[in-house]
């Protein structure tokens, strides 16, 4: 089955500074990749999706890239704020049916201190 | 902004007994999922629903789960003979049709349910 890792379990950076995060995933190849962030106690929120056919997203502050050979995507911010201090998961879309059957991360919990 | 919202923000159930989760998906939405999030551990799907019917699930949902759109507005989620291992958080989630399966999944605050 599909595995995914992320870099860390934790990661702290000073403010200012670009934070990046790490996913990696055994076996295939999926065709986009999703990234969300998490606060305690709530949800996740939707941050960025690549495709396969596509290097690099950019939306802000964020940066995502996606290469298949290594099956590894990073997640960058840059600039960071200690607003920025959340847990962000990375998900595949594993579906085979109509809806989606997303695999997540555990994640990686950024700390930016002020 | 529209949202998914959850009810209750807490569940307290003996073991044993049946738990009914609440759902009000995005209004527009057409896809709608439940995950469950044990303390400390990752995201885990459950169910994915569409077009009143289920369209994948994992291996967590078993026959103790059950889904129901009993309505045009909620999505819910049942789980009989409760089990300590079932506290968790629960979370739906749904998406809106376009563009495939490239939709962002957009995810309620949870049910925090605890079993005792």
């Amino acid at each position: 089955s599909q595995k995914i890792e992320q870099n860390s379990e934790a990661l702290n950076i000073q403010e200012g500074k670009t934070a990046t995060l790490t996913c990696n995933y055994t076996n295939y190849s999926p065709a986009y990749l999703q990234w969300y962030r998490q606060d305690p106690g709530r949800g996740p929120v939707f941050l960025l999706l690549i495709r396969e056919n596509e290097k690099e997203k950019r939306k802000e502050r964020l940066k995502v890239t996606f290469d298949t050979t290594l099956k590894q995507s990073l997640f960058h911010i840059t600039a960071s704020q200690p607003a920025d201090s959340a847990t962000y998961l990375c998900a595949l879309d594993m579906g085979l049916g109509y809806g989606q059957n997303f695999v997540f991360g555990p994640g990686t919990r950024l700390s930016v201190l002020p | 902004e529209p949202e998914v919202t959850q009810t209750p923000s807490h569940q307290v159930t003996q073991m044993g007994q049946e738990v009914i989760l609440r759902c009000v998906p995005i209004s527009n939405h057409l896809y709608f999922y439940w995950y469950r999030q044990i303390l400390g551990q990752k995201v885990e799907f459950l169910v994915s629903f569409y077009n009143n019917e289920i369209s994948e699930k994992s291996e967590i949902f078993d026959d103790q789960f059950s889904v129901e759109r009993p309505d045009g507005s909620n999505f819910t989620l049942k789980i009989r003979s409760t089990k300590l291992e079932d506290s968790a958080m629960y979370f739906c989630a749904s998406s809106p049709r376009g563009q495939g399966r490239l939709q962002p999944q957009h995810f309620g605050d949870g049910t925090r349910l605890s079993i005792l």
